[in-house]
C-alpha cells in the first residue's frame, strides 16, 4: 500500500545535538512538507518541497533544515539552533498543486532532554 | 488575504448528541478546494473530505456530513449521534487555484470532546 513513513516515532535528544527525523513516500508525489505541531496549537509550515533538489523556507523555517535528493525522501535536520526543539513534527506530501489535498505521515514526537 | 478560520478552540459534547464544527474560508480565486481532515489522539491527520468551489452539493457520509455555502464562505461539518471514538482535533483546510508551492492553508483546529 502506498503511503508516507516517519521514523522514528519518538525521539529523545540532548540539548545541543543535533537530530534527523525521516520521511519516505511511495504515493510518487512530486511535492512533500515538514510541519511542527505544538501542544494545542495548528500546523505551522517549516519547509516545502516541490521538486527534486528544490525547497522552500516556511514560516518557521529557522533552525532547520531541509535535502530532497530523492523524490521519495524529504528528511528534516532539527539543528542546535532552534532554541525549541521539542514538539510533534508531521511530514506530507500531495500531488496535483495540492488540489487534491495532502497525505500525512504518523508523525514523530521529539522531547529535548 | 487567504485565511481559514475556525473560531471554536474546543467543543465537549455527550455521546449520542449531534455537534456542528464550523469553518469559514477567505480566498479571491474563484475556483478552490477544501478540506476536513481528522486528528485522533495517534497524531496522524486523515482526510475526510474534499469538495470543489462549483460544487455546493451537500455530502453525508454515515453520520458525518457536510454543508458547503459559498455565499457564506463557510463549509461546516456536522456529526451526528456522536460516540467517543469521534474524540479528536479536526482541521479544515484551503487550497487555492493559484496556490504556491500547492500549500494548504490550515485553521487552527477544533479539539471535539465526546463523553460517555
Amino acid at each position: 500500500d502506498g503511503g508516507i513513513t516517519q521514523s522514528p516515532k519518538y525521539l529523545f535528544r540532548k540539548e545541543g545535538q543535533n537530530v534527523t527525523l525521516s520521511c519516505e513516500q511511495n504515493l510518487n508525489h512530486d511535492a512533500m512538507y515538514w510541519y511542527r505541531q505544538d501542544p494545542g496549537q495548528g500546523l505551522r509550515l517549516i519547509y516545502y518541497s516541490q521538486i527534486v533538489n528544490d525547497f522552500q523556507k516556511g514560516d518557521i523555517a529557522e533552525g532547520y533544515s531541509v535535502s530532497r535528493e530523492k523524490k521519495e525522501s524529504f528528511p528534516l535536520t532539527v539543528t542546535s539552533a532552534q532554541k525549541n526543539p521539542t514538539a510533534f513534527y508531521l511530514c506530507a506530501s500531495s500531488t496535483g498543486q495540492g488540489r487534491w489535498g495532502y497525505t500525512f505521515g504518523s508523525g514523530t514526537r521529539l522531547t529535548v532532554v | 488575504a487567504q485565511k481559514v478560520t475556525q473560531a471554536q478552540t474546543e467543543i465537549s459534547v455527550v455521546e449520542k448528541e449531534d455537534v456542528t464544527l464550523d469553518c469559514v474560508y477567505e480566498t479571491r480565486d474563484t475556483t478552490y478546494y477544501l478540506f476536513w481532515y481528522k486528528q485522533p489522539p495517534s497524531g496522524e491527520l486523515v482526510f475526510l473530505i474534499r469538495r470543489n468551489s462549483f460544487d455546493e452539493q451537500n455530502e453525508i457520509s454515515g453520520r458525518y456530513s457536510w454543508n458547503f455555502q459559498k455565499s457564506t464562505s463557510s463549509f461546516n461539518f456536522t456529526i451526528t449521534a456522536s460516540q467517543v471514538v469521534d474524540s479528536a482535533v479536526y482541521f479544515c483546510a484551503l487550497s487555492p487555484w493559484y496556490n504556491q508551492g500547492g500549500k494548504l492553508i490550515f485553521g487552527q483546529g477544533t479539539e471535539l470532546s465526546v463523553k460517555p
